[in-house]
């Protein structure tokens, strides 16, 4: 059984960094590209991050770019989401997501999400 | 970035009832389109890819179809367990973008 599991999430001041973690298990992990997926409260879903099977290739939208930074562990099987210089406006749950393999940037399994909450 | 607008952004409907969400591209996408189905206090699942196809698992009452640049998700008879907001996702050029959501409930 596929399992995406995130942790790392808090109450953190504007301005300051936070490091998410997700641990997957159930698949061959290095042979998937992952990403990060957030909601805001009551909100829409953004996609975040993407990373690609070995790490080399990194994807991010510009409402992160610069601040954002996504790695992977394949001897782990595990997913980071480093975030720096963090505002009001990151606040969400995030989740961690496999992508559909081979056909297309779609995302088959999701984690329970993690809340993050900038605030001061 | 591509936009992707729903509608309607809510809907009442009856058990076995026929639903049908929209989403509608801000340009050509061909066929590189999702729906999700995130049920109260849980995660996103996959329901539909590649305009048509159907994720592993999902029943058959849902179905996706394309006019253009229209997209459509279409639960044939209408279930408890269907009960959610349901997104659509652009896969055709990053950023990936989602619409706002469509909130099914039950009348």
């Amino acid at each position: 059984e596929v399992q995406l599991v995130e942790s790392g999430g808090g109450l953190v001041q504007p301005g300051r960094s936070l490091k998410l973690s997700c641990a997957a298990s159930g698949f061959t992990f290095s042979n998937y590209y992952m990403a990060w997926v957030r909601q805001a409260p009551k909100k829409g879903l953004e996609w975040v991050a993407t990373i690609s099977t070995s790490g080399s290739r990194t994807y991010y939208p510009d409402s992160v770019k610069g601040r954002f930074t996504i790695s992977r562990d394949n001897a782990k099987s595990s997913l980071y989401l480093q975030m720096n210089s963090l505002k009001s406006e990151d606040t969400a749950t995030y989740y961690c997501a496999r992508h559909l393999p081979k056909l297309g940037n779609y995302f088959d399994y999701w984690g329970q999400g993690v809340m993050v909450t900038v605030s001061s | 970035d591509i936009q992707m607008t729903q509608s309607p952004a809510s809907l009442s409907a009856s058990l076995e009832e026929i639903v049908t969400i929209t989403c509608q591209a801000s340009q050509n996408i061909g066929n590189w389109l999702a729906w999700y189905q995130q049920k109260p206090g849980k995660s996103p699942q996959l329901l539909i890819y590649g305009t048509t196809s159907l994720a592993d698992g999902v029943p058959s009452r849902f179905s996706g179809s394309r006019s253009g640049t229209q997209y459509s998700l279409k639960i044939s008879r209408l279930q408890v367990e269907d009960i959610g907001i349901y997104y659509c996702q652009q896969a055709s050029s990053t950023p990936w973008t989602f619409g706002g959501g469509t909130k099914l409930e039950l009348k």
